[in-house]
Protein backbone atom coordinates (compact mmCIF):
# COMPACT_ATOMS: atom_id res chain seq x y z
CA UNK A 1 0.00 0.00 0.00
CA UNK A 2 1.54 3.31 -0.76
CA UNK A 3 2.40 5.39 2.56
CA UNK A 4 0.14 7.77 4.05
CA UNK A 5 1.70 9.12 7.37
CA UNK A 6 0.49 11.74 10.13
CA UNK A 7 1.74 13.17 12.75
CA UNK A 8 1.55 14.21 15.92
CA UNK A 9 0.33 10.48 16.59
CA UNK A 10 -2.01 11.81 19.74
CA UNK A 11 -2.77 15.78 20.43
CA UNK A 12 -3.99 17.41 23.80
CA UNK A 13 -5.12 20.83 23.09
CA UNK A 14 -6.46 23.37 25.45
CA UNK A 15 -10.49 24.20 24.73
CA UNK A 16 -10.21 27.29 22.41
CA UNK A 17 -6.87 26.63 21.26
CA UNK A 18 -5.93 25.94 17.40
CA UNK A 19 -5.58 21.88 16.50
CA UNK A 20 -3.51 21.09 14.11
CA UNK A 21 -2.78 17.65 12.19
CA UNK A 22 -0.06 16.87 9.09
CA UNK A 23 -0.57 14.29 6.80
CA UNK A 24 2.19 13.28 4.44
CA UNK A 25 2.06 11.04 1.40
CA UNK A 26 4.19 9.64 -1.16
CA UNK A 27 1.53 9.05 -4.39
CA UNK A 28 1.56 12.28 -6.76
CA UNK A 29 -1.43 10.48 -8.19
CA UNK A 30 -3.68 11.45 -5.59
CA UNK A 31 -6.09 13.73 -6.42
CA UNK A 32 -8.31 14.66 -3.38
CA UNK A 33 -7.30 14.81 -0.22
CA UNK A 34 -10.05 14.77 2.68
CA UNK A 35 -9.98 14.54 6.21
CA UNK A 36 -11.99 11.85 7.60
CA UNK A 37 -13.24 12.30 11.92
CA UNK A 38 -13.98 9.24 14.04
CA UNK A 39 -16.08 9.12 17.23
CA UNK A 40 -15.59 5.61 19.03
CA UNK A 41 -17.62 2.63 17.76
CA UNK A 42 -18.91 4.98 14.70
CA UNK A 43 -17.55 4.80 11.43
CA UNK A 44 -15.28 7.49 9.74
CA UNK A 45 -17.14 10.65 8.20
CA UNK A 46 -15.83 13.18 5.93
CA UNK A 47 -15.24 16.04 7.74
CA UNK A 48 -13.69 18.34 5.03
CA UNK A 49 -11.93 17.86 1.42
CA UNK A 50 -9.46 19.53 -0.47
CA UNK A 51 -8.56 19.17 -4.40
CA UNK A 52 -5.13 19.85 -5.49
CA UNK A 53 -6.14 23.24 -7.53
CA UNK A 54 -6.63 25.19 -4.23
CA UNK A 55 -4.02 25.45 -1.78
CA UNK A 56 -6.59 26.33 0.88
CA UNK A 57 -10.06 25.90 2.22
CA UNK A 58 -11.84 26.96 5.14
CA UNK A 59 -15.25 25.63 6.34
CA UNK A 60 -16.33 26.96 9.26
CA UNK A 61 -13.42 26.27 12.49
CA UNK A 62 -11.86 23.56 10.01
CA UNK A 63 -9.42 24.93 7.19
CA UNK A 64 -6.71 22.27 5.03
CA UNK A 65 -3.65 23.50 4.06
CA UNK A 66 -1.96 21.93 1.58
CA UNK A 67 1.26 22.13 -0.23
CA UNK A 68 1.69 20.00 -3.33
CA UNK A 69 5.09 20.55 -4.04
CA UNK A 70 5.93 19.23 -0.20
CA UNK A 71 3.50 16.18 -0.44
CA UNK A 72 1.98 17.26 2.42
CA UNK A 73 -1.72 18.88 3.55
CA UNK A 74 -3.02 19.51 7.83
CA UNK A 75 -6.03 20.07 8.78
CA UNK A 76 -6.48 23.28 11.40
CA UNK A 77 -9.08 23.09 13.83
CA UNK A 78 -9.60 26.86 15.21
CA UNK A 79 -11.54 27.38 18.63
CA UNK A 80 -11.08 23.49 19.21
CA UNK A 81 -14.16 22.51 21.35
CA UNK A 82 -14.46 19.34 23.66
CA UNK A 83 -16.65 17.74 21.07
CA UNK A 84 -14.28 17.87 18.97
CA UNK A 85 -12.46 15.26 20.99
CA UNK A 86 -12.17 12.16 18.46
CA UNK A 87 -9.46 10.45 15.81
CA UNK A 88 -8.91 11.89 12.94
CA UNK A 89 -7.47 10.32 9.67
CA UNK A 90 -6.19 12.00 6.46
CA UNK A 91 -7.53 9.50 3.18
CA UNK A 92 -5.73 10.92 0.23
CA UNK A 93 -7.29 9.15 -2.94
CA UNK A 94 -6.81 8.34 -6.42
CA UNK A 95 -8.68 6.22 -9.61
CA UNK A 96 -11.35 5.31 -6.59
CA UNK A 97 -8.78 3.74 -3.91
CA UNK A 98 -8.59 5.83 -0.38
CA UNK A 99 -5.62 5.05 1.46
CA UNK A 100 -6.02 6.37 5.30
CA UNK A 101 -3.41 7.72 7.51
CA UNK A 102 -2.30 6.65 10.68
CA UNK A 103 -4.62 8.35 12.65
CA UNK A 104 -4.71 11.20 15.43
CA UNK A 105 -6.26 10.97 18.39
CA UNK A 106 -7.09 14.79 19.36
CA UNK A 107 -8.46 15.25 23.17
CA UNK A 108 -10.05 18.93 24.01
CA UNK A 109 -9.55 19.65 27.33
CA UNK A 110 -12.44 21.39 28.73
CA UNK B 1 -28.63 11.98 5.05
CA UNK B 2 -28.91 8.64 3.26
CA UNK B 3 -26.92 6.04 5.24
CA UNK B 4 -24.74 2.66 5.02
CA UNK B 5 -25.96 -0.22 6.70
CA UNK B 6 -24.38 -2.63 8.27
CA UNK B 7 -25.70 -5.91 9.61
CA UNK B 8 -24.81 -7.41 12.58
CA UNK B 9 -23.40 -4.86 14.55
CA UNK B 10 -21.72 -7.75 16.68
CA UNK B 11 -20.20 -11.40 15.44
CA UNK B 12 -18.99 -13.89 17.40
CA UNK B 13 -17.43 -16.47 16.31
CA UNK B 14 -15.42 -19.50 16.49
CA UNK B 15 -11.41 -19.93 14.98
CA UNK B 16 -12.17 -21.90 11.50
CA UNK B 17 -15.78 -20.73 11.12
CA UNK B 18 -17.07 -19.27 8.51
CA UNK B 19 -19.01 -15.21 8.58
CA UNK B 20 -20.56 -12.97 6.42
CA UNK B 21 -20.44 -9.76 6.85
CA UNK B 22 -23.54 -7.69 5.49
CA UNK B 23 -24.02 -4.39 4.12
CA UNK B 24 -26.46 -2.25 1.93
CA UNK B 25 -25.00 0.52 0.53
CA UNK B 26 -26.08 3.96 -0.38
CA UNK B 27 -28.66 3.24 -3.24
CA UNK B 28 -27.45 4.99 -6.31
CA UNK B 29 -23.96 4.34 -5.34
CA UNK B 30 -21.29 2.61 -7.38
CA UNK B 31 -18.06 1.89 -5.74
CA UNK B 32 -18.09 -0.44 -2.62
CA UNK B 33 -15.40 -0.61 -0.22
CA UNK B 34 -15.13 -3.24 2.96
CA UNK B 35 -12.16 -1.35 5.41
CA UNK B 36 -11.10 -3.05 9.00
CA UNK B 37 -10.02 -1.39 12.06
CA UNK B 38 -8.13 -3.30 14.86
CA UNK B 39 -8.93 -1.64 18.22
CA UNK B 40 -9.73 2.13 17.14
CA UNK B 41 -6.09 2.02 15.18
CA UNK B 42 -5.57 2.14 11.50
CA UNK B 43 -8.28 2.08 8.90
CA UNK B 44 -7.31 -0.71 6.92
CA UNK B 45 -8.41 -1.21 3.15
CA UNK B 46 -9.17 -4.65 1.92
CA UNK B 47 -10.73 -4.46 -1.20
CA UNK B 48 -12.68 -2.26 -3.65
CA UNK B 49 -15.76 -3.60 -6.00
CA UNK B 50 -17.04 -1.68 -9.11
CA UNK B 51 -19.50 -3.00 -11.74
CA UNK B 52 -19.85 -6.56 -9.82
CA UNK B 53 -16.23 -7.18 -9.77
CA UNK B 54 -13.52 -6.34 -7.78
CA UNK B 55 -11.41 -3.38 -8.44
CA UNK B 56 -8.92 -3.73 -6.46
CA UNK B 57 -7.74 -5.52 -3.23
CA UNK B 58 -5.18 -5.10 -0.74
CA UNK B 59 -2.60 -7.98 1.17
CA UNK B 60 -4.95 -8.43 3.70
CA UNK B 61 -7.36 -9.59 1.04
CA UNK B 62 -6.38 -13.21 0.89
CA UNK B 63 -7.95 -16.48 -0.66
CA UNK B 64 -10.19 -16.74 2.75
CA UNK B 65 -11.74 -13.55 1.92
CA UNK B 66 -14.56 -12.99 -0.88
CA UNK B 67 -16.82 -10.42 -1.60
CA UNK B 68 -20.51 -10.67 -3.41
CA UNK B 69 -23.18 -8.27 -4.58
CA UNK B 70 -25.89 -10.77 -4.82
CA UNK B 71 -28.89 -9.34 -5.51
CA UNK B 72 -27.98 -5.50 -6.29
CA UNK B 73 -28.67 -3.86 -3.18
CA UNK B 74 -26.73 -5.72 -0.51
CA UNK B 75 -22.58 -5.76 -0.29
CA UNK B 76 -21.53 -8.74 1.63
CA UNK B 77 -17.79 -9.56 2.81
CA UNK B 78 -17.14 -13.59 3.53
CA UNK B 79 -14.37 -14.99 5.92
CA UNK B 80 -14.35 -18.52 4.91
CA UNK B 81 -12.23 -19.80 8.09
CA UNK B 82 -11.67 -17.17 10.49
CA UNK B 83 -8.35 -16.96 12.06
CA UNK B 84 -7.81 -14.75 15.61
CA UNK B 85 -6.32 -12.47 13.35
CA UNK B 86 -9.19 -11.67 11.96
CA UNK B 87 -11.06 -9.76 15.07
CA UNK B 88 -11.83 -6.37 14.39
CA UNK B 89 -14.24 -3.73 13.03
CA UNK B 90 -15.33 -4.32 9.73
CA UNK B 91 -16.59 -0.91 7.97
CA UNK B 92 -18.62 -0.69 4.80
CA UNK B 93 -18.11 2.15 2.75
CA UNK B 94 -19.63 3.43 -0.52
CA UNK B 95 -19.41 6.53 -2.76
CA UNK B 96 -21.14 7.82 -6.15
CA UNK B 97 -19.99 8.52 -9.81
CA UNK B 98 -17.54 11.28 -8.63
CA UNK B 99 -15.65 8.93 -6.47
CA UNK B 100 -15.34 11.92 -3.68
CA UNK B 101 -16.62 11.47 -0.61
CA UNK B 102 -16.86 7.89 1.16
CA UNK B 103 -19.66 7.15 2.80
CA UNK B 104 -19.08 4.72 6.47
CA UNK B 105 -21.29 2.45 7.97
CA UNK B 106 -21.34 1.89 11.84
CA UNK B 107 -19.22 -1.45 11.18
CA UNK B 108 -19.48 -5.22 12.11
CA UNK B 109 -17.34 -5.85 15.72
CA UNK B 110 -16.20 -9.63 14.85
CA UNK B 111 -14.93 -11.41 17.53
CA UNK B 112 -12.68 -14.59 16.85
CA UNK B 113 -12.74 -16.99 19.61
Amino acid sequence: QQQVKQSPQSLIVQKGGISIINCAYENTAFDYFPWYQQFPGKGPALLIAIRPDVSEKKEGRFTISFNKSAKQFSLHIMDSQPGDSATYFCAPSGTYKYIFGTGTRLKVLA
Amino acid sequence: EPEVTQTPSHQVTQMGQEVILRCVPISNHLYFYWYRQILGQKVEFLVSFYNNEISEKSEIFDDQFSVERPDGSNFTLKIRSTKLEDSAMYFCASTDHLAEKLFFGSGTQLSVL
